[in-house]
């Protein structure tokens, strides 16, 4: 089982159609987590910081659950724009904390 | 200012020889990290570094990748007797101070080993 998992996808909604996508870790002493998204052939860039209290950016809204050890990406007004794959980043405990991704969950948005 | 640099952006080996990939990281940002991103997957951690320490180097498949940053900025990823399974984008990426901060990633170079 993968330390960090998420639905590949791809989840296929029209324009408008809010969208939400989860991302599950393994170790509860996980910390530091984010959502990136990642363009065909391009590098990850970031999207947003996960926190405890849940935070939102525009139409974007991220939230940690930690009982349950899985973060959330909401997308409203979905727009075609926001076509990419989505990638969760989980902060693992080892010797150090090393940054883990998910596989990435694939979002196309159509007319 | 700058982001996060990379060369060559793509390298074409021949099985059996050595590579060699350079990241640039961002002007006083601590932290710099290699991964190595397959087709379809997310960035697999290999290495990380803070300033010249290399902090884990546990991602590493193999003993045919080394990686360095022997003055706490610009690190090299070199890989010796490339096979074909080293076919992949290598991406870099810097922090601030530590692993838990936000990272900026270069481009990436993409290698493919024939």
């Amino acid at each position: 089982r993968k330390e960090v998992e998420q639905d590949p996808g791809p989840f296929n909604v029209p324009e408008g159609a809010t969208v939400a996508f989860n991302c599950t870790y393994s170790n509860s002493a996980s910390q530091s987590f984010f959502w990136y998204r990642q363009d065909c052939r391009k590098e990850p860039k970031l999207l947003m910081s996960v926190y405890s209290s849940g935070n939102e950016d525009g139409r974007f809204t991220a939230q940690l659950n930690r009982a349950s050890q899985y973060i959330s990406l909401l997308i409203r007004d979905s727009k075609l724009s926001d076509s990419a794959t989505y990638l969760c980043v989980v902060n693992i405990k080892g010797g150090s904390y090393i940054p883990t991704f998910g596989r990435g969950t694939s979002l196309i948005v159509h007319p | 200012g700058a982001g996060v640099s990379q060369s060559p952006r793509y390298k074409v080996a021949k099985r059996g020889q050595d590579v060699a990939l350079r990241c640039d990281p961002i002007s006083g940002h601590v932290s710099l990290f290699w991964y190595q991103q397959a087709l379809g997957q997310g960035p697999e951690f290999l290495t990380y570094f803070q300033n010249e320490a290399q902090l884990d180097k546990s991602g590493l498949p193999s003993d045919r990748f080394f990686a360095e940053r022997p003055e706490g900025s610009v690190s090299t990823l070199k890989i010796q007797r490339t096979q074909q399974e080293d076919s992949a984008v290598y991406l870099c990426a810097s922090s601030f101070r530590t692993s838990r901060d936000t990272q900026y990633f270069g481009p990436g170079t993409r290698l493919t080993v024939l």
